[in-house]
């Protein structure tokens, strides 16, 4: 079946450096979505992607949909402690009746 | 964005047991989904929760295991019968946002231990 790669599995980094990760498909997607998860909670959507090549920002986050349909980064600039916890790609495919599938996440560390 | 209130948030059950939870939503919608995080894992759909007829389940999740309702448009349960200590995950609704940023909501889960 379908699935998303998705990459760093975790990032150690420290307070105030820029973080980049990103998901790859074999498979073209025409909807991809950036979550954050923190523990005890559901995942919150961060940004959504429609359209290939669609450069979206949200604060110090950045997200691409590649133009090949098959793939999506996210960059977090100047990080905060805050930002520690998951982040889910999720891409949405014309073939599964709105149904979306997730990556494995990346887990994000701010060392002290 | 749609509102979810997803009950109970937590639960420790005994195995063989079984356990019904309720996901209201603050608006009426067409696309309910119920997923499972196993720990430290991703989301999984289990199924999508269809108004007015039966669930549509994913492959490896059947309907005796994870029997749901979806009685309404704002509305849907899903229960765990017969636990096992491998049911121990968090569940999660989801609506599709379609009025709001986009992609889909989530509830904040259910938290579930089997002993």
């Amino acid at each position: 079946g379908q699935q998303l790669n998705q990459s760093p599995q975790s990032m150690f980094i420290q307070e105030g450096e820029d973080v980049s990760m990103n998901c790859t498909s074999s498979s073209i997607f025409n909807t991809w979505l950036w979550y954050k998860q923190d523990p005890g909670e559901g995942p919150v959507l961060l940004i959504a992607l429609y359209k290939a090549g669609e450069l979206t920002s949200n604060g110090r986050l950045t997200a691409q949909f590649g133009i090949t349909r098959k793939d999506s980064f996210l960059n977090i600039s100047a990080s905060i402690p805050s930002d520690v916890g998951i982040y889910f790609c999720a891409g949405h495919s014309m073939n599964r009746d709105d149904k979306i599938i997730f990556g494995k996440g990346t887990r994000l560390h701010i060392l002290p | 964005s749609a509102v979810i209130s997803q009950k109970p948030s937590r639960d420790i059950c005994q195995r063989g047991t079984s356990l019904t939870i309720q996901c209201q939503v603050d608006s009426q919608v067409t696309m309910m989904f119920w997923y499972r995080q196993q720990p430290g894992q991703s989301l999984t759909l289990i199924a999508t929760a269809n108004q007015g007829s039966e669930a549509t389940y994913e492959s490896g999740f059947v309907i005796d295991k994870f029997p749901i309702s979806r009685p309404n448009l704002t509305f849907s349960t899903l229960t765990v019968s017969n636990m096992s200590p491998e049911d121990s995950s968090i569940y999660l609704c989801s609506v599709e946002d379609r009025a709001g940023a986009g992609g889909y909501t989530f509830g904040s889960g259910t938290r579930l231990t089997v002993v």
